[in-house]
């Protein structure tokens, strides 16, 4: 069984720019969650893809937008960067409705 | 406030102790809770799940939930040096089929060989 992955594993962006963050889910799982960890913090949550569709989204703004592919890898954008934007970006799959989720090891990202 | 607060430690302990970690909840609408364990520079590893109140036991960890108290804990016996690592709470409800955690911000425990 493959767990999840990300990609890259650190990128350093400066402010105004913009990056994307890829994720593959673990093996099985239909649904892709993203969450942003700044140093010190818990994971907060982005928001969530099912079938390709946005399915519950966070307390961030629309310069934070997502992908889902059908084979349920997934990508976060983020424009127009913002210094407070660095921090390890998370993505976690798991099965529709299901509760548990479990976690790729990280893009940590810096904007300068 | 918060709507979950978790003990911030850090928190050092010698090599067998019992570890208690702690989190308090604010909104009565959570009602799945998960402890997760990450190492540094890592992603967070799922330990233990529960969505009821009581103790849920898994080798040497114990997941404790009151929810009349609005209070979770996670013990850890017999604790390894390869405990060390922060231990986040995290607590869900179900909207739909989205599912969406709500973290504490961890608490860092070293254990001392």
């Amino acid at each position: 069984e493959t767990g999840v992955t990300q990609s890259p594993t650190h990128l350093i962006k400066t402010r105004g720019q913009q990056v994307t963050l890829r994720c593959s889910s673990q093996s099985g799982h239909n649904t892709v969650s993203w969450y942003q960890q700044a140093l010190g913090q818990g994971p907060q949550f982005i928001f969530q893809y099912y079938r390709e569709e946005e399915n519950g989204r966070g307390n961030f703004p629309p310069r934070f937008s997502g992908l889902q592919f059908p084979n349920y890898s997934s990508e976060l954008n983020v424009n127009a960067l913002e210094l407070d934007d660095s921090a390890l970006y998370l993505c976690a799959s798991s099965l529709v409705g299901a509760n548990e989720q479990f976690f790729g090891p990280g893009t940590r990202l810096t904007v300068l | 406030q918060k709507e979950v607060e978790q003990d911030p430690g850090p928190l050092s302990v010698p090599e067998g102790a019992i570890v208690s970690l702690n989190c308090t909840y604010s909104n009565s609408a959570f009602q799945y809770f998960m402890w997760y364990r990450q190492y540094s520079r890592k992603g967070p590893e799922l330990l233990m799940y529960t969505y009821s109140s009581g103790n849920k036991e898994d080798g040497r960890f114990t997941a404790q939930v009151d929810k009349s108290s609005k209070y979770i804990s996670l013990f850890i016996r017999d604790s390894q040096p390869s405990d060390s690592a922060t231990y986040l709470c995290a607590l869900c409800f179900s909207s739909g089929s989205a599912r969406q955690l709500t973290f504490g911000s961890g608490t860092q425990l070293t254990v001392l060989p």
